[in-house]
């Protein structure tokens, strides 16, 4: 199984930081990363898909960027609205697995 | 598009119990269902797929005997059945659409508690 080391494991920014969090996979997954959006009681949100395309909706503040095996994603710009945990999940190999998470929180 | 799952559920231990999952807004056979375990404070566990067009399944080996996936395409609704449960099953579990390769759209989650 590829294996995601996501970091950091939590976070807390002040409003309108810059944000940066990492997603290692253990093997090349050729771009083949998404990132999620877990706010607290609520259902996982898809931000970004093939490392750096924003889902339609999802504020410009957010990016994705990476190759190989490292990628990240950025908040520009950090809002209250953006407290939440967010996952990487990598789709280019069954099983598809996840990202151990970032809680991220507002300082 | 909305995926609506049925509710929590409490089960004892060594019973199993079924989850659904109602899709709605688009062609239920155009898009594979997959489900997703997150343990309380967890990380999220890919169980498996179903492609609701020809009942193809393609599961986690870690759930392989553990889940099984079906699907009703009359009411557009997909199953996941969890047998033998144990403590360790106690999960939220979600339903989520596959658009190419990422999740579009989530269900609510179905909340398992499994306790005697």
């Amino acid at each position: 199984d590829i294996q995601m080391t996501q970091s950091p494991a939590s976070l807390a920014a002040s409003v309108g930081e810059t944000v940066t969090i990492t997603c290692r996979a253990s093997e090349n997954i050729y771009y083949s990363l998404a990132w999620y959006q877990q706010k607290q009681g609520k259902s996982p949100q898809l931000l970004i898909y093939n490392a750096n395309s924003l889902e339609d909706g999802v504020p410009s503040r957010f990016s994705g960027s990476g190759s190989g095996t490292q990628y990240s994603m950025k908040i520009n710009s950090m809002q209250p609205e953006d407290t939440a945990t967010y996952f990487c999940k990598q789709a280019y190999d069954v099983p598809w697995t996840f990202g151990g998470g970032t809680k991220l929180e507002i300082k | 598009v909305q995926l609506q799952q049925s509710g929590a559920e409490l089960v004892r231990p060594g019973a199993s119990v079924k989850i659904s999952c109602k899709a709605f807004g688009y062609t239920f056979t155009n898009h594979h269902i997959n489900w997703v375990k997150q343990r309380p404070g967890q990380g999220l566990d890919w169980i498996g797929y179903i492609n609701p067009y020809n009942d193809y399944t393609s599961y986690n080996q870690k759930f392989k005997g553990k889940a099984t996936l079906t699907v009703d395409k009359s009411s557009s609704t997909a199953y996941m059945e969890l047998s033998s449960l144990t403590s360790e099953d106690s999960a939220v579990y979600y339903c989520a659409r596959r658009r190419n390769w990422d999740f579009d759209y989530w269900g609510q989650g179905t909340t398992l508690t499994v306790s005697s």
